[in-house]
């Protein structure tokens, strides 16, 4: 079975500073991992996906994610928060190999950038 | 371009009526699914299907059918509705059936059951 964990239900950051939202997976074998963002009545949008290769991957609106193997951890990073980043942030995973096409999300993070 | 369109927005049934959520895409995507949302519990994918006359079960399929009779539309019918399926309903696709191409959500269909 596979499954993601995203510790901090909610993470507060003051506008400006750098912003990381957590999480941890497991999976039998090698991993697809994604970082998805809902704003309030609105569907999940794709921000960035770690394949294979290079542990740092950048995705849209600067985002960025470091994939650390031994730790299991796929967190999400931005340098300079803006309050328009608020919102929830959900990372989900896949097992890469054959079988069932499931895409297992976290519970999601609240990210809220104060002013 | 549409991209993911569900319809609809919103809908409140009684216990044991049933009722069919629409999606569809413009996209000419082979991958479809559905999932629902509910509070600290993330996303849990319920049907999904990798092209046209092929569906399988996801995580949570008990009370749900669907079927894909063309590439763009997947909807997803609730043959007797329960309480237990009040929740946030979204459709996504993909364009390709790869499992590390990402998925692109219509806006979902909030659903109360009464």
């Amino acid at each position: 079975a596979q499954s993601v964990a995203q510790p901090e239900d909610q993470v507060n950051v003051a506008e400006g500073n750098p912003l990381t939202v957590k999480c941890t997976y497991s999976v039998s074998g090698n991993p697809y991992l994604f970082w998805y963002v809902q704003y309030p009545n609105r569907g999940l949008q794709f921000l960035l996906k770690y394949i294979t290769g290079d542990n740092l991957v950048k995705g849209s609106y600067g985002f960025e994610a470091e994939f650390n193997k031994s730790q299991t951890s796929f967190h999400l990073k931005k340098p300079s928060a803006l309050v328009s980043d608020s919102a929830l942030y959900f990372c989900a995973v896949r097992y890469s190999g054959a079988g069932s096409y499931q895409l297992t999300f976290g519970k999601g993070t609240k990210l809220s950038v104060i002013p | 371009n549409a991209g993911v369109t569900q319809t609809p927005k919103f809908q409140v049934l009684k216990t044991g009526q049933s009722m069919t959520l629409q999606c569809a895409q413009d996209m000419n995507h082979e991958y479809m699914s559905w999932y629902r949302q509910d509070p600290g519990m993330g996303l849990r994918l319920i049907h999904y299907s990798v092209g046209a006359g092929i569906t399988d079960q996801g995580e949570v399929p008990n009370g749900y059918n669907v079927s894909r009779s063309t590439t763009e539309d997947f909807p997803l019918r609730l043959l007797s509705a329960a309480p237990s399926q009040t929740s946030v309903y979204f459709c996504a696709s993909s364009y390709s059936t790869t499992r590390n191409s990402p998925l692109h959500f219509g806006n979902g269909t909030r659903l109360t059951v009464t």
